[in-house]
Order: C-alpha cells, then sequence, then structure tokens
C-alpha cells in the first residue's frame, strides 16, 4: 500500500535545477514528507524531511504544497554526482519504519 | 566522523549454507535497523533494536533470518541455511536516539545464493 507516487524516471541537465515531484494524497496531519536518495551500490542517503512547512539545507530544498498532498525536492544545481534514485516517503511521528516505494530514477545529464 | 559500515560487502554462498552480516552503527548511536533490498527494488523493514533489545521483527522473512545486537552496539544478521530468494542487499541503518530520528545507513552487503 503504497503511500507516495513519483514518476519513475526523469532526466536533468547538469547545473541547472532539478524539481523532483511527489504525490501523498492521503497524509495524515502528523506524517512527514522524508525524501532520501541511493547512488548505484551506496546504501540510501538522507536529504531532508519536513511537516508542512518549505525547508532547505545544504543539499536541497522541499516545497509542501498547502494542504500537504504533493511536494517537490529541489536540487538548485544539479551535478552528475547527483544522479541516484530519489525516493519520498512518508512517515508518521513516532514510526521507526522507512517504506521505500521504487523511487524516481534520476539521470543527470552534462 | 565514521558513518555506518557493514562487513563482509560481498558475500556468496551455496543454497544450504549459513551466513552472517555484521553492521557496526554510528558510534553511540541506540537504534539499529535492518532492511532488504531485492534488485530494482527499495529496502524493506526487515528488524529494530533500541539498544541491545529487539523490539520489530516483523518484517523477518521467515524463521531462517535471526538478528542479534547483544551489547547494544554491532549487530549480527544470521541466514541459516540460505536460498535462492535469499539473495539481496542487506542494509543497516542506526539512528541516534529515539527510533525516529533520521536514520543513516550503510554501504549494505551483497548476498548472492547460488
Amino acid at each position: 500500500d503504497a503511500k507516495t507516487t513519483q514518476p519513475p524516471s526523469m532526466d536533468c541537465a547538469e547545473g541547472r535545477a532539478a524539481n523532483l515531484p511527489c504525490n501523498h494524497s492521503t497524509i495524515s496531519g502528523n506524517e512527514y514528507v522524508y525524501w532520501y536518495r541511493q547512488i548505484h551500490s551506496q546504501g540510501p542517503q538522507y536529504i531532508i524531511h519536513g511537516l508542512k512547512n518549505n525547508e532547505t539545507n545544504e543539499m536541497a530544498s522541499l516545497i509542501i504544497t498547502e494542504d500537504r498532498k504533493s511536494s517537490t525536492l529541489i536540487l538548485p544545481h544539479a551535478t552528475l554526482r547527483d544522479t541516484a534514485v530519489y525516493y519520498c516517503i512518508v512517515r508518521a511521528f513516532g514510526d521507526y519504519k522507512l517504506s521505500f516505494g521504487a523511487g524516481t530514477t534520476v539521470t543527470v545529464r552534462a | 566522523g565514521a558513518g555506518v559500515s557493514q562487513s563482509p560487502r560481498y558475500k556468496v554462498a551455496k543454497r544450504g549454507q549459513d551466513v552472517a552480516l555484521r553492521c557496526d552503527p554510528i558510534s553511540g548511536h541506540v537504534s539499529l535497523f535492518w532492511y532488504q533490498q531485492a534488485l530494482g527494488q527499495g529496502p524493506e523493514f526487515l528488524t529494530y533494536f533500541q539498544n541491545e533489545a529487539q523490539l520489530d521483527k516483523s518484517g523477518l522473512p521467515s524463521d531462517r533470518f535471526f538478528a542479534e545486537r547483544p551489547e547494544g552496539s554491532v549487530s549480527t544478521l544470521k541466514i541459516q541455511r540460505t536460498q535462492q530468494e535469499d539473495s539481496a542487499v542487506y542494509l543497516c541503518a542506526s539512528s541516534r536516539a529515539g527510533s525516529t530520528d533520521t536514520q543513516y545507513f550503510g554501504p549494505g552487503t551483497r548476498l548472492t545464493v547460488l
């Protein structure tokens, strides 16, 4: 029972912003939106998470719509090293399990 | 600082053999998690420890899978009588204190059962 929907793949140009969409139309009030990514042959890497406010850190920005039914992860200046599978995960406060879906395979092209 | 480490990185086993996979969490991290990742899929939860206590093992596929963390630090995932369907990447993650803190993952152990 997937809680999120992501496009299976997307390409983006090196140096440009990459905008990764995620739908979570059944999200409830105590559920956070988390983003992880997994570079080939590595373990998942935490990127960012948020509840309802937009968030920014050194890696990315997370924009959550006002109704919280969707969000966008923004990589401001994509590099070739950002090529990875990106997972959008909805996680309730107090829930320790991360439920990964299929994610979006992002390919950054020179 | 050092991240989560796992060993071996690659393991090939013949069907029926027992294997043991090791996880060294980030020093001082209280919570430890194991996930299984089949080829082309996202990781799936196996089990969760808080210190030495195994609080959730609901994701373990069968009673051939056993995990332990006897001193609340290093953890071992053991698979007895391996079968071909056990072939996967086994990922370990740790988090600092509460179970809902950010999880930091190791590189995984790729198990291939022939």
